[in-house]
């Protein structure tokens, strides 16, 4: 069965360091996301991607955010000055068409320290 | 924007029992809910789905009501099993263009006793 995958599962980093947390969606999908979940808390949204640039960001997805897909299958999320409160997991998902459903990788656990 | 309230934060029911987690949206153009649960350190797994069209939906021993009219949705898990003990997030998706983002709720930990 296919699936969303995300590399590295864990990333640690200093405050202040530039990370880019890497997605492999499903091949045949359109729509990409990116969610973070603070340990213990919802899912929230970050940014929709679809046709080559980004459809939505929430609040969240400020200035120091941003997306990128690179060549036909990688699907990347870049922090450029990471603070600690961007401690969190972040799942990318992907969705073949509106309103169905959406896969979520693994999650990649990003730690700032 | 589209606001999911989730109900209640935790719920614990005997092996064999029902269980209930009910959502409420705030944005009446959205048209499509999904149930996902959630495993300690695991990704969400969508378990269950339904758009605005349609006002039950049953798979097994899950079934999803949803009520536009008073926007609010509700997951149905009948004879519960300790392996259905996880974190059961709702979502809404309001359409925005191109974007067909989930808002999610704030989640129901079950927790199913043998």
């Amino acid at each position: 069965e296919p699936e969303v995958t995300q590399t590295p599962s864990h990333q640690v980093t200093q405050m202040g360091q530039e990370v880019i947390l890497r997605c492999v969606p499903i091949s045949n999908h359109l729509y990409f996301y990116w969610y973070r979940q603070i340990l213990g808390q919802k899912v929230e949204f970050l940014v929709s991607f679809y046709n080559n640039e980004i459809s939505e960001k929430s609040e969240i997805f400020d200035d120091q955010f941003s997306v990128e897909r690179p060549d036909g299958s990688n699907f990347t999320l870049k922090i450029r000055s990471t603070k600690l409160e961007d401690s969190a997991m972040y799942f990318c998902a992907s969705s073949a068409r509106q309103n169905t459903e959406a896969f979520f990788g693994q999650g990649t656990r990003l730690t700032v320290v | 924007g589209e606001n999911v309230e989730q109900h209640p934060s935790t719920l614990s029911v005997q092996e064999g029992d029902s269980a209930v987690i009910k959502c409420t949206y705030s944005d009446s153009a959205s048209n499509y809910f999904p149930w996902y649960k959630q495993e300690l350190g695991k990704r969400p797994q969508l378990i269950i789905d339904i758009r605005s069209n349609v006002g039950e939906k049953k798979d097994q021993r899950i079934a999803v009501t949803l009520n536009k009219t008073a926007k609010h949705f509700s997951l149905h898990i009948t004879e519960t099993q300790p392996e259905d003990s996880a974190v059961y997030f709702c979502a809404a998706s309001p359409r925005v263009d191109s974007s067909y983002k989930l808002i999610f709720g704030s989640g129901t930990r079950l927790l199913v006793r043998p």
